[in-house]
């Protein structure tokens, strides 16, 4: 069982390049979603999904596309990478969630570390 | 925007003492959870507290929820070097449709 798997875990982009970057999970998790984390602040929500088929933006999406064919795998494509996209990716998954309790624990990948020149 | 804020920023203690962080929340809530984050790394979750509960244990952790005053603590009993990290809380807003918000964080030190 390797919970939340990202890849890559180190990455250098020019300015206009793109990329996806890749989150997997084999706990059969129905959400899942990705984070920024940049210095002296919490994490900032991308986006999200809820299952295979669906997803939904979050706090800070713009400059960002997913996509969720499998619930398997959540990957995040940078369209046109920018420095202020220089940062931390996480990716997180978690059990059903339940609307009357609220959302689960969050499982989370090592991270990515994003710099864009 | 930020729903948790934590307090304080960053905290030194001796290996052995208490460790309380704070967080407070602007809206209600269905749940609020701690995590930690060893430097470099993931986070990892340590409680959940829902918000029809009060105080929730976990080894040395113990967690408090005062939904009146929006606000949670965290305390670490008799720390460790390896409690050294920094400690997230992050809130499930009522009608936030499934999005968790996060705190700055503190900063744990722990000296040996």
């Amino acid at each position: 069982n390797a919970g939340v798997t990202q890849t890559p875990k180190f990455q250098v982009l020019k300015t206009g390049q793109s990329m996806t970057l890749q989150c997997a999970q084999d706990m059969n998790h129905e959400y899942m979603s990705w984070y920024r984390q940049d210095p002296g602040m919490g994490l900032r929500l991308i986006h999200y999904s809820v299952g295979a088929g669906i997803t939904d933006q979050g706090e800070v999406p713009n400059g960002y596309n997913v996509s969720r064919s499998t619930t398997e795998d959540f990957p995040l494509r940078l369209l046109s990478a920018a420095p202020s996209q220089t940062s931390v990716y996480f990716c997180a998954s978690s059990y059903t969630l339940s609307r009357a309790g609220g959302t689960y624990e969050q499982y989370f990948g090592p991270g990515t570390r994003l710099t864009v020149t | 925007s930020q729903q948790g804020e934590e307090d304080p920023q960053a905290l030194s203690i001796q290996e052995g003492e208490n460790a309380t962080m704070n967080c407070s929340y602007k809206t209600s809530i269905n749940n609020l959870q701690w995590y930690r984050q060893n430097s470099g790394r993931g986070l990892v979750h340590l409680i959940l507290i829902r918000s029809n509960e009060r105080e929730k244990h976990s080894g040395r952790l113990r967690v408090t929820l005062d939904t009146s005053k929006k606000s949670s603590s965290l305390l670490i009993t008799a720390s460790r070097a390896a409690d050294t990290a920094s400690y997230f809380c992050a809130t499930d807003a009522t009608g936030s449709n499934y999005q968790l918000i996060w705190g700055a964080g503190t900063k744990l030190i722990i000296k040996p």
